[in-house]
């Protein structure tokens, strides 16, 4: 069974405090593993997706790497409004995702 | 862009009713939508698959009967909650993916919010 974990549960950052998040993963097979960031009575907004073990991507202030266990999410001197929940999903099965419970994050001005 | 729409956004009704949620992709044509449950402070837990022209197709233990899912178009697909109790209160979520099955990531509506008296 397809297994997704996220850690830490939540974080707290000051304006600027750089912090990574971590996802853990068990999978048989990994076609892919997303990330996405979901606002309070939201649904889900993409960010990334990432294929294989050293892949790379940036957008602004995050970064996202992968290795062949697990996945972190990078945030570089966050600002307030990039408090959110950031969650980890894989595909392994025929496009279905497989959710992490989420790290909760709140930057502070 | 790639959007989702999700309607309604919320919901109240007395246990019993029938609720019907709709899902539209507003700018693409999705061939397969996935239908999502949150519960408060929990991840999304994919409930069902549906397919364009076909039979939706069920994770373990949601009851199809239960929850009844179409998808009569390649923009639309409705998830209807027949005769809701309490404990069927939960934040419905929506996704679709972008043209045909791929390695594409899956872009989500805004949810539904259904409580049910």
């Amino acid at each position: 069974e397809d297994q997704v974990t996220q850690s830490p549960e939540a974080l707290r950052l000051q304006e600027g405090e750089s912090s990574s998040l971590n996802c853990s993963y068990t999978v048989s097979g990994l076609r892919g593993l997303f990330w996405y960031r979901q606002d309070p009575g939201k649904g889900p907004e993409f960010l990334f997706t990432l294929y294989s073990a050293g892949e790379e991507k940036e957008k602004e202030r995050l970064k996202a790497t992968l290795t062949k266990k697990e996945s972190f999410l990078h945030i570089t001197a966050p600002k307030p409004e990039d408090s959110a929940t950031y969650l980890c999903a894989v595909d392994a099965n025929d496009y279905k995702l497989s959710f992490g419970a989420g790290t909760t994050v709140t930057v502070r001005a | 862009g790639a959007v989702v729409s999700q309607h309604p956004s919320w919901v109240i009704c007395k246990s019993g009713t029938s609720v019907k949620i709709e899902c539209r992709s507003l700018d693409f044509q999705a061939t397969t939508m996935f239908w999502y449950r949150q519960f408060p402070k929990q991840s999304l837990m994919l409930m069902a698959t549906s397919n364009e022209g076909s039979k939706a197709t069920y994770e373990q233990g949601v009851e199809k009967d239960k929850f009844l899912i179409n998808h009569a178009s390649l923009t639309l697909s409705t998830l209807t909650v027949t005769s809701a109790h309490p404990e069927d209160s939960s934040f419905y979520i929506c996704s679709a993916l972008k043209g045909a099955r791929s390695n594409q990531p899956q872009h989500f509506g805004d949810g539904t919010r259904l409580s049910i008296l």
